[in-house]
């Protein structure tokens, strides 16, 4: 079965701090992965993805974010934060082997991370 | 990146009355659209899975005759919530992939929601 955690509810970081929003995953085959952002009343917007290639993969807004297959994780990071990134992020994976029929296509989110950046 | 609109983006009803929601792709065809549902401080729910010219795919859980929905397009998806009442109430999202859904890399694009509130 495909699923992800996002294990913090809530990240607070200061405004020019780095941060780090968690993220692992369980899929059978190949994951591949994707970090959204969510504003207040608005739909969600695409920051970044991994499909292959390089662990480390670089975002919208200065984010990016490092594949560990190993630990199967795919954190977010941004080296330092803005206040106007509060907001909520959302881990996702598609599992390409389980992509066929009425899965096809269908993304598995993680519960959410509310970031919060003062200032 | 790909567009993806939601119409209306509020709406308010009364208990017993249905309410259709639009989604479109404005700037590429869609041919597989997805609902979700999210709860407030709350991960997103798929609904269903919606492909154009046939019948979309509900998620366990979901009523087929409460929430209809449509793919008449390759550009337009709707859903209609039956007989709405009070606990319909939610946040509404559809979400699109530009090209083949096939194609498991492509990521999806989300349209702004759709706040839906029963009196």
């Amino acid at each position: 079965a495909q699923s992800v955690a996002q294990p913090e509810d809530q990240v607070n970081v200061a405004e020019g701090n780095p941060l780090t929003v968690k993220c692992t995953y369980s899929v059978s085959g190949n994951p591949y992965l994707f970090w959204y952002v969510q504003y207040p009343n608005r739909g969600l917007q695409f920051l970044l993805k991994y499909i292959t290639g390089d662990n480390l993969v670089k975002g919208s807004y200065g984010f990016e974010a490092e594949f560990n297959k190993s630990q199967t994780s795919f954190h977010l990071k941004k080296p330092s934060a803005l206040v106007s990134d509060s907001a909520l992020y959302f881990c996702a994976v598609r599992d390409s082997s389980a992509d066929r029929g009425s899965t096809l296509g269908r993304l598995y989110f993680g519960r959410g991370t509310q970031l919060t950046v003062w200032p | 990146g790909a567009v993806v609109s939601q119409h209306p983006s509020r709406v308010i009803c009364k208990s017993g009355t249905s309410v259709k929601i639009e989604c479109r792709s404005l700037d590429f065809q869609a041919t597989t659209m997805f609902w979700y549902r999210q709860f407030p401080k709350k991960s997103l729910m798929l609904m269903a899975t919606s492909n154009e010219g046939s019948k979309a795919t509900y998620e366990q859980g979901v009523e087929k005759d409460k929430f209809l929905i449509n793919h008449a397009s390759l550009t337009l998806s709707t859903l209609t919530v039956t007989s709405a009442h009070p606990e319909d109430s939610s946040f509404y999202i559809c979400s699109a992939t530009v090209g083949s859904v096939r194609a498991s890399y492509n990521e999806q694009f989300f349209g702004p929601g759709t706040r839906l509130t029963v009196l």
